[in-house]
């Protein structure tokens, strides 16, 4: 069974730019969970996302936003990029009681 | 105020030996904890799940209990190995009435197991 998977590895990009990140969940899975991983931080919860909908989501700003494909994919985009938005992204999806099977990240660079 | 905190400090411990680290935490009432591994720049990986009703969890050599009286966790590591050297986490999941969609998770204890 493959696990979750993100793409791209790594993105670079420059301050005010936009970055887009794709998520592809567990088949089966239809929850959705995106995290912010800064460097030598915890992780900090971003954005549920379920059959679609967006059902919650962490104290960020507007500028990062996302939405659930209806094959249950997800992108997450972040606008207006500043330094401070360089971490790992990682995306998670969930099974019964265990929320956090997570991919293997996207590490976001903002030069 | 919520807090969740971890051994702050790296453990390191000899091959063969048993690790435990700890997990505190206050003003949550999770209805599960989850322990994961993490190495550097990858994703967390999944190891184990501990209800607030259950006080023990055993995989191989993985050991979790889970005192929510004391609102703390310990993860015990047997026969330790340098393969066993990383980063682990612990994460509350509220779930009912608090069902925010998220983990809530501590900053994490590196463990380093010399040979």
């Amino acid at each position: 069974e493959a696990g979750v998977t993100q793409s791209p590895t790594h993105l670079i990009k420059t301050r005010g730019q936009q970055a887009t990140l794709r998520c592809s969940p567990i088949s089966g899975h239809t929850s959705v969970y995106w995290y912010q991983q800064a460097l030598g931080l915890g992780l900090q919860f971003l954005l549920w996302y379920d059959e679609g909908e967006e059902r919650n989501r962490g104290n960020f700003p507007p500028r990062f936003s996302g939405r659930q494909f209806p094959n249950y994919s997800s992108e997450l985009n972040v606008n207006a990029l500043e330094l401070e938005d360089s971490a790992l992204y990682l995306c998670a999806s969930s099974l019964a009681a265990v929320r956090g099977f997570f991919g293997p990240g996207t590490r976001l660079t903002v030069l | 105020s919520q807090k969740i905190e971890q051994n702050s400090e790296a453990l390191n411990i000899q091959e063969g030996k048993t690790a435990t680290l700890t997990c505190n935490y206050t003003n949550y009432s999770p209805a599960y904890l989850q322990w994961y591994r993490q190495d550097p720049g990858r994703g967390p990986v999944f190891l184990l799940l501990i209800r607030e009703n259950e006080k023990e969890k055993r995989k191989e050599r993985l050991k979790v209990t889970f005192d929510t009286t004391l609102k703390q966790s310990l993860f015990h590591i047997t026969a330790s190995q340098p393969a066993d050297s990383a980063t682990y986490l612990c994460a509350l999941d509220l779930h009912g009435s608090s069902n925010t969609g998220k983990l809530i998770f501590g900053q994490g204890t590196t463990l380093q197991v010399k040979p």
